[in-house]
């Protein structure tokens, strides 16, 4: 009964250092997104994915880089970290329709030195 | 323009009375579905309570309830009988008719209850 999965649950990083998050998901579902929360400012989507192969950018994608090669996989990519990317990270996946609510993973805390 | 704007960053309401969390939406869709979110301090983000906009009664789920008024672009959640467990942030977001079925968050307001 796992849901949507993210790894690792936090990370601190050195400014110019890269990373990736993982965010798995078993429920089959098309699309995947992910998005990062800041004090303040809810949740804003930095890249989604609608089906396998597919990736577009959303609201705030500068920095970051998202591959979905496998359909249960949504990679978030960080080349050369900044502290203006401290924050919470959000991974969700959704069925392909209109009325189900996305289901979210509990979240990447992320800190840059 | 923010399209979804949650008016109250925090609130405070008494252990078994019930509250009502603003929000109001910004879309020229007729289409677009309407989602409410808790995240109480672990973290983790619940759905609670979705409408649509063509549904016409208020959507309800147990002690939640959505007060919809499409006229004014707004879908209120009301809380009733809170409880200490009641205690989180919680977020709106809308959806529109689109190819990638993303959700446009407000920014939130905390609720705290008080015993």
């Amino acid at each position: 009964n796992a849901g949507v999965t993210q790894t690792p649950k936090f990370r601190v990083l050195k400014t110019g250092q890269s990373m990736t998050l993982l965010c798995a998901q078993d429920m089959n579902h098309e699309y995947m997104y992910w998005y990062r929360q800041d004090p303040g400012m809810g949740l804003r989507l930095i890249h989604y994915s609608v089906g396998e192969g597919t990736t577009a950018k959303g609201e705030v994608p500068d920095g970051y880089n998202v591959s979905r090669l496998k359909k249960q996989n949504f990679l978030l990519g960080l080349e050369s970290a900044a502290p203006s990317q401290t924050s919470v990270y959000f991974c969700a996946s959704s069925q392909q329709i209109f009325n189900q609510p996305q289901h979210f993973g509990d979240g990447t805390r992320l800190s840059i030195l | 323009a923010q399209k979804i704007t949650q008016t109250q960053p925090g609130m405070f309401v008494q252990e078994k009375e019930a509250v009502t969390l603003d929000c109001t939406y910004d879309t020229s869709d007729q289409s677009y579905g309407l989602f409410w979110y808790k995240q109480p301090s672990s973290g983790e983000m619940i759905f609670l309570i979705y409408q649509g906009s063509y549904d016409e009664q208020n959507a309800t789920e147990g002690r939640y309830s959505l007060n919809f008024q499409k006229a004014r672009k707004s879908a209120n959640l009301v809380i009733s009988a809170s409880q200490l467990g009641d205690s989180a942030m919680y977020f709106c977001a809308m959806r529109e008719v689109d190819s990638s079925y993303k959700l446009i968050f407000g920014s939130g307001t905390r609720l705290l209850v008080r015993p």
